[in-house]
């Protein structure tokens, strides 16, 4: 089986452009989760999806950030305007029926803002 | 105060050694305890969740002690293969179910 999908796997841009980050989960997986690592904050939720609904996404840092779920097989994260501060691991991540099922992550996307 | 505090090492022990990482999670709602594994510049893996009776798997061992809100993970006989970095995850259902990590305990496994 496919584990979720992750693209791009690296992303560089400049500061001020748009940047979207997408994501495939695991085919049946009812939540899906969002969730960005840097060495220093280790691993934040940003928000997580229900059957393709915002459930919490009170980890967005700021308005520049949103994310959206059109269906069950595609997410986005999408930053604009992006800034060097923005640069981080985004992950992916997508459980079976419950938010404390497993948790499945993608590889990840790693995003560098210059 | 941070959710969940890990010491970050790095813990570099030889093959066959046993080893010891703690975490501590600062709320007592804190409804369920995970470790996870994450391979350098790869997605976390979970590794085993953690129960309050404590549970076992292998050479993998993980303990809760709720008074103290700590979680423990050992590992015996390690191998060259557990080096990683160990992630500890607690799961609050007062806050909509969210996961919280810790940032991680590295551990190296010397030959």
């Amino acid at each position: 089986d496919a584990g979720v999908i992750q693209s791009p796997r690296h992303e560089v841009t400049e500061m001020g452009q748009e940047v979207t980050l997408r994501c495939k989960p695991i085919s049946g997986h009812d939540y899906l989760f969002w969730y960005r690592q840097t060495m220093m904050r280790g691993l934040e939720l940003l928000i997580y999806f229900n059957n393709n609904v915002p459930i919490d996404d009170s980890g967005m840092p700021e308005d520049r950030f949103s994310a959206k779920m059109p269906n069950a097989s595609f997410s986005t994260l999408k930053i604009q305007p992006s800034e060097p501060r923005d640069s981080a691991v985004y992950f992916c991540a997508s459980s079976l029926h419950t938010s404390t099922d497993t948790q499945y992550f993608g590889p990840g996307t790693r995003l560098t803002v210059l | 105060r941070k959710e969940v505090e890990q010491d970050p090492g790095p813990f570099n022990v030889p093959e066959g050694a046993t080893v010891a990482f703690n975490c501590t999670y600062s709320n007592s709602a804190s409804q369920s305890f995970f470790w996870y594994r994450q391979d350098c510049r790869k997605e976390p893996k979970l590794l085993m969740s953690v129960y309050s009776s404590g549970n076992e798997d292998g050479r993998f061992t993980a303990q809760l002690n709720r008074a103290s809100q700590y979680i423990s993970l050992l590992i015996r006989d390690s191998k060259l293969s557990d080096s990683a970095t160990y992630l500890c995850v607690v799961n609050r259902m007062d806050t909509g179910n969210q996961f919280y990590f810790g940032t991680g305990t590295s551990l190296t496994v010397i030959p």
